[in-house]
């Protein structure tokens, strides 16, 4: 079963705007992972949460986590075409490191030029 | 340093027939997975290895399904009888097995059964 989920499923936006997507899970965790895909290609980690920080910056990028909520948010800042992928957020569960990654079904983010 | 590797990137197959896909960690990687990702979903983990141990395969379908990872290096998932539902892409991963440390994924292989 999948653990977290992603919202919206889908995002469109013109090119220069703010992106963002949420990311609800059910159980404790590690910490939680973003990833991009770009279609028809594999996983690229973006920016890892650990469960005692509540947010977290890498270039464009600014991740939040509220695990009182079981909840996270990507924010994507000044949107590029080149940013148009779909997103995922994957737990890592509170067994440890040996826990499997849990995928989230994923928003398919879209920048219109 | 040189990522996840993996082969074919893309097979096709009649249903009912075999197929293997093949995957080379990050050196020195000790932990594997094998995920599932089907059209318009998030990937769903297959199986775990640790060096060259199962740790986790409950969601690996075991009458159809099977993966090794020989040495604990490389490893191969394989489908024996492919079914129409297992058109996916399926993505190999590895990491250092350390919490909080970011895995990595390689290519995928998508397979397409006719």
């Amino acid at each position: 079963s999948q653990q977290g989920e992603e919202d919206p499923q889908a995002l469109s936006i013109q090119e220069g705007e703010n992106a963002t997507m949420n990311c609800s899970y059910k159980t404790s965790i590690n910490n939680l992972q973003w990833y991009r895909q770009n279609s028809g290609r594999g996983l690229v980690h973006l920016i890892l949460i650990r469960s005692n920080e509540r947010e977290k910056h890498s270039g464009r990028l600014r991740v939040t986590l509220d695990t009182s909520k079981k909840s996270s948010s990507l924010l994507i800042t000044a949107s590029r075409a080149a940013d148009t992928a779909s997103y995922f957020c994957a737990t890592d569960g509170s067994g440890g490191g040996a826990d499997g990654l849990t995928f989230g079904k994923g928003t398919h983010l879209i920048i219109q030029p | 340093e040189a990522g996840v590797a993996q082969s074919p990137r893309y097979k096709i197959i009649e249903k009912r027939q075999s197929v293997a896909f093949w995957c080379n960690p990050i050196s020195g990687h000790a932990t594997l997975y094998w995920y599932q990702q089907i059209l318009g979903q998030g990937p769903k983990l297959l199986i775990q290895f640790q060096n060259n141990g199962v740790v986790d395969d409950s969601q690996l379908p075991k009458d159809r399904f099977s993966a090794e990872r020989l040495k604990g290096v490389d490893s191969t998932l394989k489908i024996q009888p492919a079914k129409l539902e297992d058109s996916a892409v399926y993505l190999c991963a590895s990491s250092p097995g350390t919490p909080g440390v970011p895995w990595n994924f390689g290519p995928g292989t998508r397979l397409t059964v006719t």
